[in-house]
């Protein structure tokens, strides 16, 4: 069975500054690895999603994600906060034949002026 | 295109009661799943399908019952609803397609407190 540990319930940085959000996952298959984004009272946007050979993937809103095999990790960058990227960010796994997503527990990142 | 379309968005219902949330796609796509939202806890897998006719249970099944008789339509029924059972549902779908291609769809959301 996969699973998914977002490191840091909470993470705080100030604007301009980098954000790094941490997400390591089990699969003993070749995974499929999402973020999500969830602003307040919104449903989920589709940040990035790693399916490839391609382990950096760019997605919207200038994040990436590098995709570690050797360290099962597959955490979110930007180089640059914006007031606007406040918001919950999840980090889910899905492997070939299961169609459903298992989802970390959501990281809450806040941007100080 | 209206993608995944999830009724009602907010519901309040006594304990006891028991309701049905909608969850329709128009993308012709194969699986379908529930999810609950739960402050600190992510979202968790309630039920998924992979396919007309065919159902099977996820990480927190109890209390919810699902069937799938169109590829189009997912229902989510509480029978005899709980104050646990208070959350936010997402409905999602997906396709087999290439990896390249793949991913998920999701609802807009259903919020239900029950009382």
């Amino acid at each position: 069975a996969q699973s998914v540990t977002q490191l840091g319930s909470h993470v705080s940085v100030s604007e301009g500054a980098l954000v790094l959000l941490r997400c390591n996952y089990s699969s003993s298959v070749p995974p499929y690895l999402f973020w999500y984004v969830q602003y307040p009272n919104q449903g989920l946007q589709l940040l990035l999603k790693y399916t490839s050979a391609a382990t950096l993937v760019k997605g919207i809103n200038g994040f990436e994600a590098e995709f570690k095999k050797s360290e099962t990790s597959f955490h979110l960058t930007k180089p640059s906060a914006h007031m606007s990227d406040a918001a919950e960010y999840f980090c889910a796994v899905s492997v070939q034949g299961r169609r459903a997503l298992t989802f970390g527990s959501g990281t809450r990142l806040q941007v100080q002026p | 295109n209206a993608g995944v379309t999830q009724t009602p968005k907010f519901q309040v219902l006594k304990t006891g009661q028991s309701m049905t949330l909608q969850c329709a796609q128009d993308m012709n796509h194969e699986y379908m799943s529930w999810y609950r939202q739960d402050p600190g806890m992510g979202l968790r897998l309630i039920h998924y399908s992979v396919g007309a006719g065919i159902t099977d249970q996820g990480e927190v099944p109890n209390g919810y019952n699902v069937s799938r008789s169109t590829t189009e339509d997912f229902p989510l029924r509480l029978l005899s609803a709980a104050p646990s059972q208070t959350s936010v549902y997402f409905c999602a779908s997906s396709y087999e397609g290439s990896r390249a291609n793949y991913g998920y769809t999701f609802g807009s959301g259903t919020r239900l407190t029950v009382v």
